[in-house]
Formats: structure tokens, sequence, C-alpha cells
């Protein structure tokens, strides 16, 4: 079975520091890998996807992915309060049209 | 670009009353569609996906039904609504091994 697991938080950081947010996964063929933010009452919006491993930026979000260690996390530098919202770590196997979210991490950036 | 509709935005249903929601996507052509809820405070479950009209695959046994009449619209429908079946529901659609785009979504009150 497909698992995703994250930290369901809260992670609480000071406006201004990096927040990190960790997501393993258990399917060894997962090949896509994708982060989301959702604000509460809203629907999820797409940060950023990664394929390779390494570290993939865009602006103040990094992604790094380790497919030996079967992990993904999201860097986010300078945190804004407007950071503050759930993160989902979202998988697809190689094959598959099908993904595996984890439940989400939530993020609260204080001023 | 892409965008995809979900309505109405909000709905409050008395148990045992029928439901429908749709979904429409514009810009694209023969997306993959799903269909999501999410309860208060859980993750997303996937419900139904397809990949094409008349092609519909369920994940979870419920009350619950989809259809696609055509190739960018997805309906999700009930005959008899059960408190449970109150949450968040989301459309989504994909190309094959890409990204999922999440619509607004349609928030359910069954009471």
């Amino acid at each position: 079975q497909k698992e995703v697991e994250q930290n369901s938080g809260p992670l609480s950081v000071p406006e201004g520091a990096i927040a990190s947010l960790n997501c393993t996964y258990s399917d060894r063929g997962s090949q896509s890998f994708f982060w989301y933010r959702q604000y509460s009452g809203k629907s999820p919006e797409l940060i950023m996807f990664i394929y390779s491993n390494g570290d993939k930026e865009d602006g103040r979000f990094t992604a790094q992915l380790n497919k030996a260690s079967q992990y993904v996390s999201l860097l986010i530098r300078d945190s804004q309060p407007s950071d503050s919202a759930t993160y989902l770590c979202a998988v697809i196997v190689g094959g598959s049209y099908i993904p595996t979210f984890g439940r989400g991490t939530s993020l609260i950036v204080h001023p | 670009s892409q965008t995809i509709h979900q309505w109405p935005a909000t709905l409050v249903q008395p148990v045992g009353s029928p439901l429908s929601l749709e979904c429409t996507v514009e810009g694209t052509s023969n997306p993959n569609l799903y269909w999501y809820r999410q309860a208060a405070g859980r993750g997303l479950q996937l419900l139904f996906y397809s990949v094409g009209i008349g092609q519909i695959s369920s994940e979870v046994p419920q009350n619950l039904s989809a259809s696609r009449p055509q190739d960018r619209q997805f309906i999700l429908s009930s005959k008899k609504l059960l408190l449970s079946d109150s949450g968040f529901y989301l459309c989504a659609w994909s190309t094959y091994q890409e990204t999922q785009y999440f619509g607004p979504g349609t928030r359910l009150l069954v009471l």
C-alpha cells in the first residue's frame, strides 16, 4: 500500500526564518513529487513539483528530493505570515496518474 | 490557459435529499478528472476518477456516484445524502502523470 507521511504539526516559525517541511513515502517506484499549499477554507494550490534527485528552487521555495532515502522536503526562506497554511505532499508512482497525498503539515509563521 | 470551475460554492442540504455537483474544465482536452472529499481536519479522500467520457473508476464504495457526460465535464451525484457526506468536495484535473490542479471546491453541509 502506498503511503505518504507528513508530520501534522503545527510547525511554528518566526517571521523571516526558514521553514522546513518534510515528507516520506513508501513506494520506491515513485517518480513525481508535488507540494501544495492549502489555506484554511480554500482548495490546494500547487507550489512546486520535482522529478529528479537534488534541489529545485523557485523564489523563496526550494524542494529537495532524495529517492535513496525516500523523502522530499520543502524549504521556505524568509517565511512570512502569509505563508501560514497547511502544506500537502503528493507522490505519483511511475505508470500511474493517481497521486497519493499526505495529510499535510500545518505551518504557522508568527510576526 | 486552463481553468477549472465548480458549482455551487456552498450547499446546505437535508439528510435524504439528492445531490448534484458539477465541475468543468476549460483550455485543455481529454483531461483526467478527479473528485475528492476533504472532511473537516482530515486529508484528501479520492472518490472517483475518469480518464475519458463515460469512464469512471470508484475508489470508495458509498452512496455517491459520478458521471462524465462530456470531455471536460464531471458530475458528482447522490440519490440520498447522509450526514457523513458533509465535507469539502474538490474536483481536479491533470494530464497523464502530470500535476493535478484543483477547482475552488464545494462546501457541503448535510443537516
